[in-house]
């Protein structure tokens, strides 16, 4: 069973709404990921937070806000979505922080979002 | 342009049969290679990790990666309908940064 729990499982929301994703590990990794997976397409890294701090942020658009409020925790924040927007939104964790080559990814069971 | 390239399947093998799966990736400064499976509808797990060159085994699954090619593989012995999936070859090139394959679907036939 992972133990990246993510919330919600599936969403559903207009392009005018405000909403947001949350995430939470209790494995004391360091580092958090928010993955951006189309179907039968591969993930596509959108944020890292290493140490609480954000340290990359892959072009992402401003409709998409990440938060995390401490080490456990990792939110996302959605805003004005787009219908392409839809997709399967995961969370990540791994162990050290420090952005080292050999870090391995924990995904949580993900969020399935539909922008109507 | 950093790329992982797999065959997108889907590879169909017998139950009792080796699947074997491959992967190539175009940055030579890759230092770490992972295997993840994917079942419908839910989130990648990992699998299998590699660092160095040559076989590294675990179970029913061998990973083995060739540096000087560019090349991962994933051997899984005694194939069960349990593995059939969707395998993605994963290399992180650091700082964070792991690259996904669009990964290799496998249907194991009982």
């Amino acid at each position: 069973d992972t133990e990246v729990t993510q919330t919600p499982k599936h969403l559903v929301m207009g392009m005018t709404n405000k909403k947001s994703l949350k995430c939470e590990q209790h494995m004391g990794h360091r580092a958090m990921y928010w993955y951006k997976q189309k179907a039968k397409k591969p993930p596509e890294l959108m944020f890292v937070y290493s140490y609480e701090k954000l340290s990359i942020n892959e072009s992402v658009p401003s409709r998409f806000s990440p938060e995390c409020p401490n080490s456990s925790l990792l939110n996302l924040h959605l805003h004005a979505l787009q219908p392409e927007d839809s997709a399967l939104y995961l969370c990540a964790s791994s162990q050290e922080g420090q952005g080292a080559t050999n870090e391995k990814l924990f995904f949580g069971s993900g969020t399935q979002l539909s922008v109507l | 342009q950093k790329e992982v390239e797999q065959n997108s399947g889907p590879l169909s093998v017998p139950e009792g049969a080796i699947a074997s799966l491959n992967c190539t990736y175009s940055d030579r400064v890759s230092q770490s290679f992972f295997w993840y499976r994917q079942y419908s509808g839910k989130s990648p797990e990992l699998i299998m990790s590699i660092y160095s060159n040559g076989d590294k085994e675990d179970g029913r699954f061998t990973a083995q990666l060739n540096k000087a090619s560019q090349y991962v593989s994933l051997l899984i012995r005694d194939s069960q309908p349990s593995d059939s999936a969707t395998y993605l070859c994963a290399v992180n090139t650091g700082g964070f940064k792991t690259i996904f394959g669009a990964g290799t679907r496998l249907f194991v036939k009982a």
